[in-house]
C-alpha cells in the first residue's frame, strides 16, 4: 500500500539554525500540506501546496516557514531560523484532490520529531 | 474563535465494550466532521467523515453529528486492543469555504483485554 514517507525521524537543532524537513507524498497525488502538533497539543494546519504554489495557510506559517517542491517526489518543509517553540512534530500530508472533492482523503506520513535546543 | 474541545482522557475500557468518543465545537460554520485515529509515534489516519447532521456507519464505527448541538460521536461497537490509540475529531467549513481543518486534543483510548 501507499504510503507518505517523511525524513529525518528526529531532527536536533540549536536555536537559529536552518531545518529542512523533508516528505514524499504518495505518488499520483497533486496536493500537499504539512500540519505540526506540539507535545499534548492539538494537530495544527500550517500550509497547503497544488501545482507548485501555496493554496492556503495558517497564522502559524509566518516568514520564517517556506514550502518547495524541489523535484517530482519531495515536498520540503524549511523554517529558516529555528525557535524554541517551533519544537514539535511535524505530519506531511498529500491527497489526490482538494478537500471537498473525490479523492479528498489526506494520507499522513509519520512524522519528524523537531527538538530545538 | 474557532474552537474544537475534547477530553484527553485516558479512557480504559475492557475489551468488547461499546466506545464513546465525543467533541464539541463553537461554530456552527463548520459542516464537515471528520474523525481520524492516531497511534503512538504515527501520523493521523482517516477513520470517517461526514458532511452536515446524521449517522454515518463504517463497520464496528459509527459517527454522529448534531449540529443543533454543536456535538459530534464516534462510536465504537465491540471494542478490540488493537482500537487502543488517539482518537481525534476535525471540523471543517463546507466545500467552497475554508478547508483548513480545526482538530481537537485527541482522546486516549485504551482497550484492555
Amino acid at each position: 500500500e501507499p504510503e507518505v514517507t517523511q525524513t529525518p525521524s528526529h531532527q536536533v537543532t540549536q536555536m537559529g539554525q536552518e531545518v529542512i524537513l523533508r516528505c514524499v507524498p504518495i505518488s499520483n497525488h497533486l496536493y500537499f500540506y504539512w500540519y505540526r502538533q506540539i507535545l499534548g497539543q492539538k494537530v495544527e494546519f500550517l500550509v497547503s501546496f497544488y501545482n507548485n504554489e501555496i493554496s492556503e495557510k495558517s497564522e502559524i506559517f509566518d516568514d520564517q516557514f517556506s514550502v518547495e517542491r524541489p523535484d517530482g517526489s519531495n515536498f520540503t518543509l524549511k523554517i529558516r531560523s529555528t525557535k524554541l517553540e517551533d519544537s514539535a512534530m511535524y505530519f506531511c500530508a498529500s491527497s489526490e484532490a482538494l478537500p471537498g472533492g473525490e479523492g479528498e482523503t489526506q494520507y499522513f506520513g509519520p512524522g519528524t520529531r523537531l527538538l530545538v535546543l | 474563535q474557532k474552537e474544537v474541545e475534547q477530553d484527553p482522557g485516558p479512557l480504559s475500557v475492557p475489551e468488547g465494550a461499546i466506545v464513546s468518543l465525543n467533541c464539541t465545537y463553537s461554530n456552527s460554520a463548520f459542516q464537515y466532521f471528520m474523525w481520524y485515529r492516531q497511534y503512538s509515534r504515527k501520523g493521523p489516519e482517516l477513520l470517517m467523515y461526514t458532511y452536515s447532521s446524521g449517522n454515518k456507519e463504517d463497520g464496528r464505527f459509527t459517527a454522529q453529528v448534531d449540529k443543533s448541538s454543536k456535538y459530534i460521536s464516534l462510536f465504537i461497537r465491540d471494542s478490540q486492543p488493537s482500537d487502543s490509540a488517539t482518537y481525534l475529531c476535525a471540523v471543517r467549513e463546507e466545500p467552497g469555504g475554508s478547508y483548513i481543518p480545526t482538530f481537537g486534543r485527541g482522546t486516549s483510548l485504551i482497550v484492555h483485554p
